[in-house]
């Protein structure tokens, strides 16, 4: 099973641009969300999915949309990226009857 | 609303002696409780869970924690220390009616040192 795939692994984005990061698992997990990880701000949930066609707000929402049109697939969409954005992107799947997450490898972001 | 406080920005402790990373929450109604690790440059890995049943909660790599409802604490727990558990250490709590919302610590940087 290769669990939480994320891609990409690196991105360096100007001001105002536009981009998607991906998330897709492999374990029919019906839970899916979105972390951000800030230095001393340990992990802030952006948004998270419950099953397919089933999104709602975090902590942090503004700035970024998601959709789950599949059980598998999570993508996160920043509209017009910030440097306020910068930060590593956690995407993390767990099953409904426990919650324990399996998180992906991350996606080092920085909007310069 | 939901939150954990790890009141210990750093642990430092020796190989071999016992090790424990605090942890407190709050949360309406039974808590859902979890310990993940983060090895440096690594993505998040989950070490234990507790949901109900037995207070002492066994997981991966001899680590171990103790559920205390009264107190509302989640510490994690070995009883020897390795130079390879130093690793930074988050709690997370999420309430009963919070599916998929967990709420992480800020985090717990663990020291062993030979």
């Amino acid at each position: 099973n290769a669990g939480v795939t994320q891609t990409p692994k690196f991105q360096v984005l100007k001001t105002g641009q536009s981009m998607t990061l991906q998330c897709a698992q492999d374990m029919n997990h019906e839970y899916m969300s979105w972390y951000r990880q800030d230095p001393g701000m340990g992990l802030r949930l952006i948004h998270y999915s419950v099953g397919a066609g089933i999104t709602d707000q975090g902590e942090v929402p503004n700035g970024y949309n998601v959709s789950r049109s599949t059980t598998e697939d999570f993508p996160l969409r920043l509209l017009s990226a910030a440097p306020s954005q910068t930060s590593v992107y956690f995407c993390a799947s767990s099953p409904a009857t426990t919650g324990d997450y399996t998180f992906g490898s991350g996606t080092r972001l920085t909007v310069v | 609303a939901q939150s954990v406080a790890q009141p210990e920005d750093q642990v430092n402790v020796a190989e071999g002696n016992p090790l424990t990373v605090k942890c407190t929450y709050s949360v309406s109604g039974n808590p859902y409780l979890f310990w993940y690790v983060q090895y440096p440059n690594r993505g998040l890995q989950f070490l234990l869970k507790y949901i109900t049943g037995d207070n002492l909660v066994k997981g991966s790599y001899g680590f171990e924690a103790e559920f205390n409802k009264s107190q509302t604490s989640f510490h994690l727990k070995k009883p020897s220390a390795l130079v390879s558990d130093s690793a930074l250490y988050f709690c997370a709590v999420r309430g009963p009616t919070n599916a998929g919302k967990s709420t992480f610590g800020d985090g717990t940087t663990l020291t062993v040192k030979p």
